[in-house]
């Protein structure tokens, strides 16, 4: 069954650094998206992309996070100057099409620790 | 702010029932409906979806929806230990410009006892 792949599956950070998280969607979804959960509280909605543009982000997305394409199959979002408070769980998600009833499937994740 | 209600739990049943895991959300236009299981340390995984008022069933799994009361509910039938995990209650928002921001309940926390 396709999935959605993350890497790394874990990323330790000093404060302060750039991280990037890779994604790899379901091959022939057309929406992307990232969740985030801090550890024990709820998953949280980061971001969504289609069609190589962000169509809805969150307040916690403020400008030390972005997102890419980069070529046809990842998708990787980049926070600029991570913070201690940016420890988290970071899921992808992607769906076939953007309709309401169209379920969003998650790659296992990437654990973020910054330092 | 759009909220999803749900009780942390834990729910205890022992196996071979019925457990029964409720949701309430707060935004009236919301269109769909989405269970999650999570595993401890895991990422959520899809178990069913529903968008239209009543009954769903796939499997063991029932969801059913009442969109007048703002409620949605995953019943499982004849759980088994292996059913024991955390039921994330997503709802869906459309966005104008495409795609769908899915927002999370806390989930409730299952355990099913031998």
């Amino acid at each position: 069954e396709p999935e959605v792949t993350q890497t790394p599956s874990h990323q330790v950070t000093q404060m302060g650094q750039e991280v990037i998280l890779r994604c790899v969607p379901i091959s022939n979804h057309l929406y992307f998206y990232w969740y985030r959960q801090i550890l024990g509280q709820k998953v949280e909605f980061l971001v969504s992309f289609y069609n190589n543009e962000i169509s809805e982000k969150s307040e916690i997305f403020d400008d030390q996070f972005s997102v890419e394409r980069p070529d046809g199959s990842n998708f990787t979002l980049k926070i600029r100057s991570t913070k201690l408070e940016d420890s988290a769980m970071y899921f992808c998600a992607s769906s076939a099409q953007g309709g309401s009833n169209q379920p969003q499937h998650f790659g296992d994740g990437t654990r973020l620790s910054i330092l | 702010q759009k909220e999803v209600e749900q009780n942390s739990g834990p729910l205890s049943v022992p196996e071979g029932a019925i457990a029964s895991l409720n949701c309430t959300y707060s935004d009236r236009g919301s269109q769909s409906f989405f269970w999650y299981r999570q595993y401890s340390g895991k990422s959520p995984e899809l178990i069913m979806f529903i968008y239209s008022n009543g009954d769903k069933e796939d499997g063991r799994f029932t969801a059913q929806l009442n969109k007048a009361s703002q409620y949605v509910s995953l019943l499982i039938r004849d759980s088994q230990p292996s059913d024991s995990a955390t039921y994330l209650c997503a709802v869906n928002s459309r966005f104008t410009g495409g795609g769908n921001k899915l927002t999370f309940g806390t989930g409730t926390q299952l355990k099913v006892e031998l």
